[in-house]
Protein backbone atom coordinates (compact mmCIF):
# COMPACT_ATOMS: atom_id res chain seq x y z
CA UNK A 1 0.00 0.00 0.00
CA UNK A 2 0.91 3.73 -0.71
CA UNK A 3 2.31 5.64 1.94
CA UNK A 4 2.94 9.15 2.79
CA UNK A 5 4.18 10.77 5.44
CA UNK A 6 4.85 14.46 6.90
CA UNK A 7 7.08 14.35 9.96
CA UNK A 8 7.01 17.99 10.83
CA UNK A 9 3.74 18.31 12.55
CA UNK A 10 4.30 22.03 12.74
CA UNK A 11 6.65 24.60 11.76
CA UNK A 12 7.29 28.14 12.40
CA UNK A 13 8.92 30.79 10.16
CA UNK A 14 9.61 34.79 9.98
CA UNK A 15 7.69 36.91 7.34
CA UNK A 16 10.48 36.98 4.38
CA UNK A 17 12.03 33.98 5.42
CA UNK A 18 12.48 30.89 3.76
CA UNK A 19 10.65 27.15 5.07
CA UNK A 20 11.14 23.75 3.99
CA UNK A 21 8.13 21.43 4.23
CA UNK A 22 9.39 17.66 4.71
CA UNK A 23 7.37 14.72 2.94
CA UNK A 24 8.16 11.22 2.28
CA UNK A 25 6.35 8.33 0.54
CA UNK A 26 6.05 4.42 -0.27
CA UNK A 27 5.62 2.79 -3.28
CA UNK A 28 6.32 0.55 -5.95
CA UNK A 29 5.29 2.05 -8.74
CA UNK A 30 7.25 3.79 -11.45
CA UNK A 31 4.72 5.79 -12.71
CA UNK A 32 3.23 8.43 -10.44
CA UNK A 33 2.23 12.07 -9.25
CA UNK A 34 3.12 14.56 -6.33
CA UNK A 35 0.89 17.32 -5.26
CA UNK A 36 1.22 19.87 -2.52
CA UNK A 37 -2.19 21.36 -1.25
CA UNK A 38 -2.49 24.17 1.01
CA UNK A 39 -5.44 24.51 3.43
CA UNK A 40 -5.81 28.07 5.13
CA UNK A 41 -8.24 28.41 8.17
CA UNK A 42 -11.35 28.81 5.42
CA UNK A 43 -10.09 24.94 4.97
CA UNK A 44 -10.66 25.07 1.32
CA UNK A 45 -8.35 22.86 -0.34
CA UNK A 46 -5.66 24.77 -2.70
CA UNK A 47 -3.59 23.12 -5.17
CA UNK A 48 0.17 24.48 -4.75
CA UNK A 49 2.49 22.46 -6.72
CA UNK A 50 2.46 19.61 -8.65
CA UNK A 51 5.63 17.20 -9.62
CA UNK A 52 5.68 14.30 -12.15
CA UNK A 53 8.07 11.34 -11.40
CA UNK A 54 9.13 10.91 -14.74
CA UNK A 55 10.16 14.46 -14.49
CA UNK A 56 13.79 14.77 -12.96
CA UNK A 57 13.48 18.49 -13.14
CA UNK A 58 11.82 19.93 -10.00
CA UNK A 59 8.49 22.08 -10.19
CA UNK A 60 8.41 25.69 -9.82
CA UNK A 61 5.42 27.86 -9.06
CA UNK A 62 6.82 31.61 -7.94
CA UNK A 63 7.75 31.27 -4.38
CA UNK A 64 6.67 27.66 -4.05
CA UNK A 65 9.49 25.33 -5.37
CA UNK A 66 10.15 21.39 -4.82
CA UNK A 67 13.01 19.36 -3.97
CA UNK A 68 12.19 15.67 -5.48
CA UNK A 69 14.49 12.74 -4.89
CA UNK A 70 12.74 9.99 -6.26
CA UNK A 71 15.69 7.76 -5.10
CA UNK A 72 15.12 8.96 -1.85
CA UNK A 73 11.05 8.80 -1.97
CA UNK A 74 11.32 12.42 -0.56
CA UNK A 75 9.36 15.17 -1.68
CA UNK A 76 9.83 18.39 0.51
CA UNK A 77 8.20 21.76 -0.29
CA UNK A 78 10.10 25.03 0.10
CA UNK A 79 8.85 28.11 0.49
CA UNK A 80 10.64 31.73 -0.45
CA UNK A 81 10.07 34.99 0.77
CA UNK A 82 7.34 33.56 3.74
CA UNK A 83 4.07 35.72 3.21
CA UNK A 84 1.33 35.77 6.62
CA UNK A 85 -0.95 34.55 3.86
CA UNK A 86 1.49 31.23 3.50
CA UNK A 87 -0.09 30.66 6.94
CA UNK A 88 -2.17 27.19 6.73
CA UNK A 89 -2.05 23.50 7.26
CA UNK A 90 -0.07 22.00 4.20
CA UNK A 91 -0.60 18.66 2.79
CA UNK A 92 1.32 16.34 0.87
CA UNK A 93 -0.48 13.98 -1.76
CA UNK A 94 0.81 11.15 -4.24
CA UNK A 95 -1.60 9.59 -6.64
CA UNK A 96 -0.25 6.64 -9.34
CA UNK A 97 0.23 7.50 -12.83
CA UNK A 98 -1.65 6.23 -15.18
CA UNK A 99 -4.65 4.30 -14.03
CA UNK A 100 -4.59 5.98 -10.99
CA UNK A 101 -7.38 8.00 -9.29
CA UNK A 102 -7.50 8.78 -5.36
CA UNK A 103 -5.01 10.70 -3.72
CA UNK A 104 -3.55 9.36 -0.71
CA UNK A 105 -2.49 12.36 1.76
CA UNK A 106 -0.06 12.76 4.60
CA UNK A 107 -1.30 13.97 7.96
CA UNK A 108 -0.36 17.59 6.88
CA UNK A 109 1.87 19.80 8.67
CA UNK A 110 1.14 23.15 9.97
CA UNK A 111 2.82 26.48 9.41
CA UNK A 112 2.55 29.68 11.42
CA UNK A 113 4.58 32.69 9.53
CA UNK A 114 5.69 35.06 11.79
CA UNK A 115 5.79 38.77 11.55
CA UNK B 1 -15.03 29.67 -14.31
CA UNK B 2 -16.64 28.42 -11.17
CA UNK B 3 -15.26 25.71 -8.95
CA UNK B 4 -16.47 23.19 -7.42
CA UNK B 5 -19.39 23.82 -5.14
CA UNK B 6 -21.17 21.58 -2.45
CA UNK B 7 -24.15 21.80 -0.14
CA UNK B 8 -25.07 22.47 2.33
CA UNK B 9 -21.91 23.56 3.70
CA UNK B 10 -22.73 22.16 7.29
CA UNK B 11 -25.13 20.00 8.31
CA UNK B 12 -26.11 18.70 11.59
CA UNK B 13 -27.95 15.67 12.47
CA UNK B 14 -29.41 13.60 15.04
CA UNK B 15 -27.81 9.79 15.20
CA UNK B 16 -29.88 7.59 13.25
CA UNK B 17 -31.00 10.10 10.61
CA UNK B 18 -29.94 9.87 7.00
CA UNK B 19 -27.92 12.77 5.22
CA UNK B 20 -27.41 13.28 1.78
CA UNK B 21 -24.49 15.62 0.60
CA UNK B 22 -24.55 17.13 -2.78
CA UNK B 23 -21.69 17.89 -4.79
CA UNK B 24 -21.73 20.09 -8.33
CA UNK B 25 -18.07 19.71 -10.08
CA UNK B 26 -16.24 22.06 -12.58
CA UNK B 27 -18.34 21.72 -15.86
CA UNK B 28 -16.90 19.56 -17.99
CA UNK B 29 -15.19 17.73 -15.63
CA UNK B 30 -15.47 13.99 -16.71
CA UNK B 31 -14.21 12.61 -13.05
CA UNK B 32 -15.46 13.23 -9.18
CA UNK B 33 -14.11 12.06 -5.92
CA UNK B 34 -15.87 11.69 -2.81
CA UNK B 35 -13.14 12.00 0.27
CA UNK B 36 -13.76 11.93 4.06
CA UNK B 37 -11.35 14.63 6.47
CA UNK B 38 -11.15 14.22 10.23
CA UNK B 39 -10.03 16.65 12.06
CA UNK B 40 -6.63 17.56 11.95
CA UNK B 41 -5.67 15.04 9.67
CA UNK B 42 -5.56 14.44 5.42
CA UNK B 43 -8.72 13.37 3.33
CA UNK B 44 -9.28 10.12 2.65
CA UNK B 45 -10.24 8.88 -0.33
CA UNK B 46 -13.91 7.33 -0.16
CA UNK B 47 -15.08 6.87 -3.85
CA UNK B 48 -14.75 7.86 -7.43
CA UNK B 49 -16.63 8.44 -10.41
CA UNK B 50 -15.55 8.38 -14.38
CA UNK B 51 -18.73 10.20 -15.96
CA UNK B 52 -21.41 8.25 -14.43
CA UNK B 53 -19.78 5.04 -13.26
CA UNK B 54 -18.46 4.54 -10.11
CA UNK B 55 -15.37 2.90 -11.00
CA UNK B 56 -13.74 2.63 -7.33
CA UNK B 57 -15.79 2.69 -3.70
CA UNK B 58 -12.78 0.74 -1.90
CA UNK B 59 -13.04 3.57 0.62
CA UNK B 60 -16.36 3.20 1.44
CA UNK B 61 -16.28 2.28 5.18
CA UNK B 62 -20.01 0.48 5.26
CA UNK B 63 -22.60 -0.36 3.40
CA UNK B 64 -24.08 2.48 5.34
CA UNK B 65 -22.51 4.58 2.79
CA UNK B 66 -23.35 4.98 -0.83
CA UNK B 67 -22.60 8.01 -3.55
CA UNK B 68 -24.62 7.91 -6.88
CA UNK B 69 -23.92 10.01 -10.45
CA UNK B 70 -26.70 9.46 -12.53
CA UNK B 71 -25.93 11.69 -15.34
CA UNK B 72 -22.41 11.95 -15.35
CA UNK B 73 -22.42 15.81 -13.51
CA UNK B 74 -24.11 16.26 -9.88
CA UNK B 75 -23.21 13.69 -7.16
CA UNK B 76 -24.79 12.78 -4.07
CA UNK B 77 -23.33 11.22 -0.66
CA UNK B 78 -25.67 9.65 1.12
CA UNK B 79 -24.89 8.36 4.60
CA UNK B 80 -27.66 5.92 6.41
CA UNK B 81 -28.64 5.76 9.93
CA UNK B 82 -25.58 8.22 10.90
CA UNK B 83 -23.41 7.76 13.42
CA UNK B 84 -21.37 10.16 15.96
CA UNK B 85 -18.39 8.23 13.81
CA UNK B 86 -19.43 9.56 10.74
CA UNK B 87 -18.56 13.30 12.08
CA UNK B 88 -16.22 14.81 9.39
CA UNK B 89 -15.68 16.77 6.76
CA UNK B 90 -17.16 15.55 3.69
CA UNK B 91 -15.00 16.39 0.61
CA UNK B 92 -15.85 16.65 -3.05
CA UNK B 93 -13.26 16.93 -5.62
CA UNK B 94 -13.10 17.33 -9.98
CA UNK B 95 -10.58 16.80 -12.77
CA UNK B 96 -10.60 16.86 -16.26
CA UNK B 97 -10.07 13.84 -17.14
CA UNK B 98 -8.72 11.00 -14.34
CA UNK B 99 -4.87 11.57 -15.02
CA UNK B 100 -5.07 15.35 -14.35
CA UNK B 101 -4.85 17.50 -10.81
CA UNK B 102 -8.08 16.83 -8.94
CA UNK B 103 -9.65 20.02 -7.77
CA UNK B 104 -11.29 20.28 -4.27
CA UNK B 105 -14.59 21.78 -3.14
CA UNK B 106 -15.29 24.03 0.18
CA UNK B 107 -16.21 20.66 2.04
CA UNK B 108 -19.52 19.75 3.86
CA UNK B 109 -18.83 19.65 7.27
CA UNK B 110 -20.92 17.10 9.25
CA UNK B 111 -21.60 16.64 12.84
CA UNK B 112 -24.03 13.45 14.07
CA UNK B 113 -24.99 14.12 17.99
Amino acid sequence: AQTVTQSQPEMSVQEAETVTLSCTYDTSESDYYLFWYKQPPSRQMILVIRQEAYKQQNATENRFSVNFQKAAKSFSLKISDSQLGDAAMYFCAYRIGEYGNKLVFGAGTILRVKS
Amino acid sequence: GAGVSQSPRYKVTKRGQDVALRCDPISGHVSLYWYRQALGQGPEFLTYFNYEAQQDKSGLPNDRFSAERPEGSISTLTIQRTEQRDSAMYRCASSPTVTDTQYFGPGTRLTVL
